[in-house]
């Protein structure tokens, strides 16, 4: 089975500063998805990002990046210019390519809270 | 589009009694999830449909939980009889396609609480 980890649980950041939030997972398998999301206060998962993992090139969104490490099981994202509405829980998630072994499931981190400080 | 829809926002219930959690996915997808979040488990797959099938039900905790979707735009998760333990984020999102280019789309969620 798969497991996502994210060893932070919380993260600060200064308006207009980088923040770079991590997470690790665990896979036998060679092709796979991997996803950021935000959930804010309002409780809505909202997709930040999302990478396949036969991509070599790291996955882009304006100021959200992610930093693929495909070997090390990696995929940290990076906020840039951070703004007051960054602030959220973020998850990091996988998913499998074989339908057979996990259909649409995705299986997500324990979340990483981000405060963004004025 | 108005997005996934459900309701209710909040659920207050005592032990014992039954619950009831809709859902409205967004109008042409062809899946629908059901997730709950707790602080002890994260967010966990409850059971998921396709075309109005139940596809994967085994993230369904034990028999007192139930979900049917008898058309592409309702859903629900019925437990019954509720317990403390249930207390949760329940979330419904909906998607067209699983593909890669596939976007998951989530409602705001149901707060449960089981007194």
């Amino acid at each position: 089975a798969q497991t996502v980890t994210q060893s932070q649980p919380e993260m600060s950041v200064q308006e207009a500063e980088t923040v770079t939030l991590s997470c690790t997972y665990d896979t036998s398998e060679s092709d796979y998805y991997l996803f950021w999301y935000k959930q804010p206060p309002s409780r809505q998962m909202i997709l930040v990002i999302r990478q396949e993992a036969y991509k070599q090139q790291n996955a882009t969104e304006n100021r959200f990046s992610v930093n693929f490490q495909k070997a090390a099981k990696s995929f940290s994202l990076k906020i840039s210019d951070s703004q007051l509405g960054d602030a959220a829980m973020y998850f990091c998630a996988y998913r499998s390519a074989i339908w057979e072994t996990s259909g649409s499931r995705l299986t997500f981190g324990e979340g990483t809270q981000l405060t963004v400080n004025p | 589009d108005a997005g996934v829809i459900q309701s209710p926002r909040h659920e207050v219930t005592e032990m014992g009694q039954e619950v009831t959690l809709r859902c409205k996915p967004i109008s042409g997808h062809d899946y629908l999830f059901w997730y709950r979040q707790t602080m002890m488990r994260g967010l966990e797959l409850l059971i998921y449909f396709n075309n109005n099938v139940p596809i994967d039900d085994s993230g369904m905790p034990e028999d007192r939980f139930s979900a049917k979707m008898p058309n592409a735009s309702f859903s629900t998760l019925k437990i019954q009889p509720s317990e403390p333990r249930d207390s949760a984020v329940y979330f419904c999102a909906s998607s067209l396609g699983t593909g890669y280019y596939e976007k998951l789309f989530f409602g705001s969620g149901t707060q449960l609480s089981v007194l």
